[in-house]
């Protein structure tokens, strides 16, 4: 089935440092998401992105759709101990039909050091 | 603060039991989803459904089954659970104007 490539896989970090995280596709998507999820729960969406080129902030977190519609950034800034977690990429809406779900990114799992 | 409930949370049973977990939504959103999901793993699409009476599989095959009988309700049925369906299950919904999904908080399945 259709992939999203999501980099890094886990980054260690210490609290303070800016995170930059990245998904690619071999499918072009309508839309963009971004979620993160802490341990026994379910993803929260951090910032959803709908056209080719779009930059969003939302506090701390920048996230920008890709002109080619085949990627995506997730910018964390000035990162602090709630950060950790695991950060999801999602692509809706691809070209060439499928199922109306999103798909996923393995994830990033980001680690901050005190 | 998305309005996505899922019960039970966490479920412990034995090989060969019936099972039903629970997935219900106040936003009166159309589209319900289904997702499996192991420990810190990507998630993948089991069922999904665009309103009352309409259920169709996703992009991972998935031995339980799904009902639609009232918008706000989506409950997921194993028939006979084997230790392979352990997993965590997650439940989402979607609306307009954007359609942005929102998940439930999950209902994490041990089957020994």
């Amino acid at each position: 089935g259709q992939q999203l490539n999501q980099s890094p896989q886990s980054m260690f970090i210490q609290e303070g440092e800016d995170v930059s995280m990245n998904c690619t596709s071999s499918s072009i998507f309508n839309t963009w998401l971004w979620y993160k999820q802490d341990p026994g729960e379910g993803p929260v969406l951090l910032i959803a992105l709908y056209k080719a080129g779009e930059l969003t902030s939302n506090g701390r977190l920048t996230a920008q759709f890709g002109i080619t519609r085949k990627d995506s950034f997730l910018n964390i800034s000035a990162s602090i101990p709630s950060d950790v977690g695991i950060y999801f990429c999602a692509g809706f809406g691809r070209s060439g039909g499928g199922a109306d779900g999103l798909t996923f990114g393995k994830g990033t799992h980001l680690i901050i050091q005190p | 603060e998305a309005d996505i409930y899922q019960t039970p949370r966490y479920l412990v049973i034995g090989t060969g039991k019936k099972i039903t977990l629970e997935c219900s939504q106040t936003m009166g959103h159309d589209k319900m989803y289904w997702y499996q999901q192991d420990p810190g793993m990507e998630l993948h699409l089991i069922h999904y459904s665009y309103g009352v009476n309409s259920t169709e599989k996703g992009d991972l095959s998935s031995e339980s089954t799904v009902s639609r009988i009232r918008t706000e309700h989506f409950p997921l049925t194993l028939e006979s659970a084997r230790p392979s369906h352990t997993s965590q299950y997650l439940c989402a919904s979607s609306g307009p104007p954007r359609n942005e999904q929102f998940f439930g908080p999950g209902t994490r399945l041990t089957v020994l």
